[in-house]
């Protein structure tokens, strides 16, 4: 059974242009968040996805985030017009539960952005 | 309100004890949690303990909670080079979602 897998490992970006990142779930999991972390920093959450529906979006950025969770394949998030604060480790989890029972979540190696 | 605070460095020498702390704000806490990350890897979970629990032992981890104080501690026993990482504790949130509030972690360096 592999574990949360996420690509890329590393990705470039000139600022403006768009960054797509990749989380691929643990089997069975249909739960997934993501969570950011800039240097030196703990990591910030971000969303809570479950199939197909956004349930927790409150630590996205307002504008230029967006997240998707979609049936099949992947979770993704998306950055358009990348900024150099957008330079970060972004991480992805997935658990089997979500709610208010112990809930582990496990997680991926994270996608290291560098926006240049 | 969610905040979590944590010292940002601690070393200490092989084969001592090693003690980290953490702070929480958030009394409606469920789990607490202990993560470890290793440099350019994600995060491991360590262990966690449930809110209405003192102490959990685990092998070498120890972990001592003051719920009166919102203060969590994680002791590690005999620490080894390979214990070297960032330590970061984190609540979960029980509403509607588990999402992790985490603190801004502890380095440990341990020498020989």
């Amino acid at each position: 059974n592999a574990g949360v897998m996420q690509n890329p490992r590393h990705l470039v970006r000139r600022r403006g242009q768009e960054a797509r990142l990749r989380c691929s779930p643990m089997k069975g999991h249909s739960h997934v968040y993501w969570y950011r972390q800039l240097p030196e920093e703990g990591l910030k959450f971000m969303v809570y996805l479950q199939k197909e529906n956004i349930i927790d979006e409150s630590g996205m950025p307002k504008e230029r985030f967006s997240a998707e969770f979609p049936k099949e394949g992947p979770s993704i998030l998306r950055i358009q017009q990348v900024v150099r604060g957008d330079s970060a480790a972004y991480f992805c989890a997935s658990s089997f539960t979500g709610g208010r029972s112990y809930n582990e979540q496990f997680f991926g190696p994270g996608t290291r952005l560098t926006v240049l | 309100g969610e905040d979590v605070e944590q010292s940002l460095f601690l070393s200490v020498r092989e084969g001592d004890s090693s003690v980290i702390n953490c702070t929480y704000t958030d009394s409606s806490s469920t789990y607490l949690y202990w993560y470890k990350q290793e440099p350019g890897a994600g995060l491991q979970l360590l262990t966690y303990i449930f809110s209405n629990m003192d102490m959990k032992q685990d092998q070498r981890l120890t972990v001592l909670l003051n719920k009166k104080d919102k203060h969590l501690s994680l002791r590690i026993a005999d620490t080894q080079t390979g214990d070297s990482a960032i330590y970061f504790c984190a609540e979960s949130i029980p509403y509607n979602t588990d999402k992790l509030i985490f603190g801004t972690g502890t380095r440990l360096q341990v020498f020989p």
